[in-house]
């Protein structure tokens, strides 16, 4: 079992649609990060959490520690959102000080006009 | 643009070769990540720089990958034989501390 899950793996909405994506981990963590990728490969950070929840235009990050659970939500969903969303944990590797990141699978959006 | 740039975008070879790539990360982050990322898969964790210091490798670091960031600025990532398993997007990643700031990935293709 994958110490980070992502749902779903692939996702098709219309164009305004509000969207979920959901993520679950197994390990202790230092924060947990949303990231964005666009084809071609380039990865851009849209959220660090540690705790609650945080909000950037349409798109809301929430965590809940306790349930090792993080939910993306966009809002009024946009064809130029279609990319994939990785959720990625963070956590400090106490021999050698490395602070590293776990990433899921990934979630594949695309969003219909 | 003072973003994390790797070099080249896409590399081709024959298995067999060798190939280097080359990651330029943001000017003040002291630590520099390497990892591979394969279609339809999240990245893998490859390597760790703190300064110039690699102080972890994962398994996946065969012998014939080699990684180096000499005076604790750029780094590069060598394979050498390559095979046909090696293709693969190749993503760096710099931070200061907790957040990584990733660059556009080397996208290698094995013949």
């Amino acid at each position: 079992k994958n110490e980070v899950e992502q749902s779903p793996q692939n996702l098709t909405a219309q164009e305004g649609e509000f969207i979920t994506i959901n993520c679950s981990y197994s390990v202790g963590i230092s924060a947990l990060h949303w990231l964005q990728q666009h084809p071609g490969g380039g990865i851009v950070s849209l959220f660090m959490l540690s705790s609650g929840k945080k909000k950037h235009g349409r798109l809301i990050a929430t965590i809940n520690i306790q349930e090792k659970h993080s939910s993306l939500h966009i809002t009024a969903s946009h064809p130029r959102d279609s990319a994939v969303y990785i959720c990625a944990v963070s956590q400090i590797q106490v021999t050698s000080g490395t602070y590293k990141y776990i990433f899921g699978t990934g979630t594949r959006l695309k969003v219909l006009a | 643009d003072t973003g994390v740039s790797q070099n080249p975008r896409h590399k081709i070879t024959k298995r067999g070769q060798n190939v280097t790539f080359r990651c330029d990360p943001i000017s003040e982050h002291n630590r520099l990540y390497w990892y591979r990322q394969t279609l339809g898969q999240g990245p893998e964790f490859l390597t760790y720089f703190q300064n110039e210091a690699q102080l972890e490798k994962s398994r996946l670091l065969s012998d014939r990958f080699s990684a180096e960031r000499p005076k604790g600025s750029f780094s590069t990532l060598e394979i050498q034989r390559t095979e046909q398993g090696d293709s693969a997007m190749y993503l760096c990643a710099s931070s200061s501390f907790y957040e990584q700031y990733f660059g556009p990935g080397t996208r290698l293709t094995v013949t």
